[in-house]
């Protein structure tokens, strides 16, 4: 079945390192969403990517979507203490009709030391 | 790793019916699990927390009457949408959290509503 594989499942920083986090689908995308959940909160959505190649920067964080519409990235710059949480891409696939399903990746976790 | 099972994964009903959508976590314990709903091609939309044991706790603007949350257990949830119409047609997704394992949560593979 369709899958999207997010990486790396965990990643600790210094504060002021960069960081980024990718996934990849095995089929192509009609569009990527990033979710970011802060601890002991829920998924939260952050930005939609819909056409191919496409580049949106909200700040410091910086998405991207793979010119075959088949991967994603989320990067942000000069990490901060606030950034920390698990962040989520959910690709959603063309399907029949308008019923394609939004596949979630595992998320990858954030810590990020002061 | 964990589980997060959802079903149906697709489910049609008549208008003024309801239906039941389970959400259950396989191999972990979920003191709190998530229940979202998606329009098609949007994002995801909190409806409302779910806790084992307690009342949900339903977003604004969310029927709690319409969408029935119960926690019986902590492996499964369960949404029920009372008298179902076409507007209720969507995506709906459930995710659990793990409870002695911090932060971490999954999301289940999703249940399709038509009401026809």
């Amino acid at each position: 079945g369709q899958q999207v594989m997010q990486i790396p499942q965990y990643q600790h920083v210094q504060e002021g390192e960069d960081f980024t986090t990718y996934c990849n689908s095995s089929t192509t995308l009609s569009n990527i969403q990033w979710y970011k959940q802060r601890p002991g909160g829920h998924p939260v959505f952050l930005i939609q990517l819909v056409k191919s190649g496409e580049v949106k920067k909200q700040k410091r964080l910086t998405f991207q979507f793979g010119e075959a519409k088949k991967n994603s990235s989320l990067h942000i710059t000069a990490t901060q203490t606030t950034d920390v949480g698990t962040y989520f891409c959910a690709g959603h696939y063309y399907g029949g009709g308008s019923q394609g399903n939004l596949i979630f990746g595992k998320g990858t976790k954030l810590s990020v030391k002061p | 790793g964990a589980v997060v099972s959802q079903h149906p994964s697709r489910v049609i009903c008549k208008s003024g019916t309801s239906v039941k959508i389970e959400c259950r976590s396989l191999d972990f314990q979920a003191t709190t699990m998530f229940w979202y709903r998606q329009f098609p091609k949007q994002s995801l939309m909190l409806m409302a927390t779910s806790n084992e044991g307690s009342k949900a706790t339903y977003e604004q603007g969310v029927e709690k009457d319409k969408f029935l949350i119960n926690h019986a257990s902590l492996t499964l949830s369960t949404l029920t949408v009372t008298s179902a119409h076409p507007e209720d047609s969507s995506f709906y997704i459930c995710s659990a959290r793990i409870g002695d394992q911090g932060n971490t949560i999954y999301f289940g593979e999703g249940s399709w509503l038509t009401v026809v």
